[in-house]
């Protein structure tokens, strides 16, 4: 596609609920980053994915968060029994083999809300 | 561990004035750095990239520099306008992992 795409673009959960968010990169980008905004602050790295080498997961804040990628397709995160700290804006970014000269490209992001 | 430290957090001008984003990294063994800019409840566009053997990208009224060696990016904004305010938001790319700063959030005023 044109761009990388997020969906949902908004989602609100109960407390305890699983959550799948999913990244749609653009095609042929080999690098996959999901990022954590919480309200007002920083990027929080979480997980990154490169073609079909193990991902490096030394971001994700605990075991309740994981994250799939088939070779360079769909990537989802997933959020089980969700709490209300893990409200945020959950962003997704995907970059060609030669990210040193295009740099990435980020999706518009998941709204999640805990309640 | 790569730091980036993007200064001041909050800058508030007038429409028309000319300005200064200032960003520092730790480590210079970098690929790229890129600029990008948020605006609230909104995703991240990237308006400039440096590559590590660049010193420097116009785009329109935005310039950025990167001094490698010193560890400093600067992203300046010619007659700012109301349409600029953002936060704005500096990210080196090394090894595998790009590392953002904390940001600038911009508010020009007319």
């Amino acid at each position: 596609g044109a761009g990388v795409s997020q969906s949902p673009s908004n989602k609100v959960t109960e407390k305890g609920k699983d959550v799948e968010l999913r990244c749609d990169p653009i095609s042929g980008h080999t690098a996959l980053y999901w990022y954590r905004q919480r309200l007002g602050q920083g990027l929080e790295f979480l997980i990154y994915f490169q073609g079909n080498s193990a991902p490096d997961k030394s971001g994700l804040p605990s075991d309740r968060f994981s994250a799939e990628r088939t070779g360079e397709s769909v990537s989802t995160l997933t959020i089980q029994r969700t709490q209300q700290e893990d409200s945020a804006v959950y962003l997704c970014a995907s970059s060609p083999s030669n990210r040193a000269v295009y740099g990435y490209t980020f999706g518009s992001g998941t709204r999640l809300t805990v309640v | 561990k790569q730091e980036v430290t993007q200064i001041p957090a909050a800058l508030s001008v007038p429409e028309g004035e000319n300005l200064v984003l200032n960003c520092s990294f730790t480590d210079s063994a970098i690929y790229n750095l890129q600029w990008f800019r948020q605006d609230p409840g909104k995703g991240l566009t990237s308006p400039l990239l440096i590559q590590s053997s660049q010193r420097e990208q116009t785009s329109g009224r935005l310039n950025a520099s990167l001094d490698k060696s010193s560890g400093r990016s600067t992203l300046y904004i010619a007659a700012s306008q109301p349409g600029d305010s953002a936060t704005y938001l500096c990210a080196v790319y090394a090894g595998n992992m790009l590392t953002f700063g904390g940001g600038t959030r911009l508010m020009v005023k007319p």
